[in-house]
């Protein structure tokens, strides 16, 4: 059972492209989170989806950010018109149920030069 | 809401040598708490838990962490550390509602063990 799979590793982008960050949950979770780390922080929870539902995005900037996890296919992470400030490491973690553990993926690490 | 706080940013320490993380944490309702780990360039792994219980909490590489309710803490422990437990530490906290996951971590103590 392969664990969560984020990809790429490693984004490069330059101000004002798109990023979109993928993540694989590890099979049969169907619950997902994003969380974004900026440089010397800690990490800061996003948004939490299950299967084509986004159950809560307190923690997503109100533009240039979204999220899916559609019934088919990987979570998407995506930042339109990308900035500076938006370079960070941003993780996934899954788990299979409500009260149970988070399975953390090793983050895509994006870079907006 | 709840708020994390790790009172130290760095801990360097020798090898064989004991260590404490600090961890304290606010909130205004019940709280499940963790400590993950974080080795360079690596995810979060989950070091250990507490949800209820013993309020003594072990893992398996000789971490223990102690929930202490009215001090509202969370102390990481190890009384002899190795140097690959050189890592970036997190405490998290969630609360009871929102079912364990949705984690608010404190902003990392990095555990420097020196030869």
């Amino acid at each position: 059972n392969a664990g969560v799979m984020q990809n790429p590793r490693h984004l490069v982008r330059r101000r004002g492209q798109e990023a979109r960050l993928r993540c694989s949950p590890m099979k049969g979770h169907s619950h997902v989170y994003w969380y974004r780390q900026l440089p010397e922080e800690g990490l800061k929870f996003m948004v939490y989806l299950q299967k084509e539902n986004i159950i809560d995005e307190s923690g997503m900037p109100k533009e240039r950010f979204s999220a899916e996890f559609p019934k088919e296919g990987p979570s998407i992470l995506r930042i339109q018109q990308v900035v500076r400030g938006d370079s960070a490491a941003y993780f996934c973690a899954s788990s299979p149920r409500t009260v149970s553990e988070a399975f953390f993926g090793q983050g895509t690490r994006l870079t907006v030069v | 809401a709840q708020s994390v706080t790790q009172l130290d940013s760095q801990v360097p320490v020798f090898e064989e040598a004991p260590v404490e993380l600090r961890c304290n944490y606010s909130s205004s309702v019940s709280v499940y708490l963790f400590w993950y780990v974080q080795y360079p360039n690596q995810g979060l792994q989950l070091l250990l838990k507490y949800l209820s219980g013993s309020t003594l909490v072990e893992s398996i590489n000789g971490f223990e962490a102690e929930f202490n309710k009215s001090q509202t803490s969370f102390h990481l422990r190890k009384p002899s550390v190795h140097i690959s437990d050189t890592a970036e530490y997190f405490c998290a906290v969630s609360a009871l509602r929102d079912a364990g996951n949705m984690l608010t971590f404190g902003g990392g103590t990095r555990l420097m063990v020196k030869p």
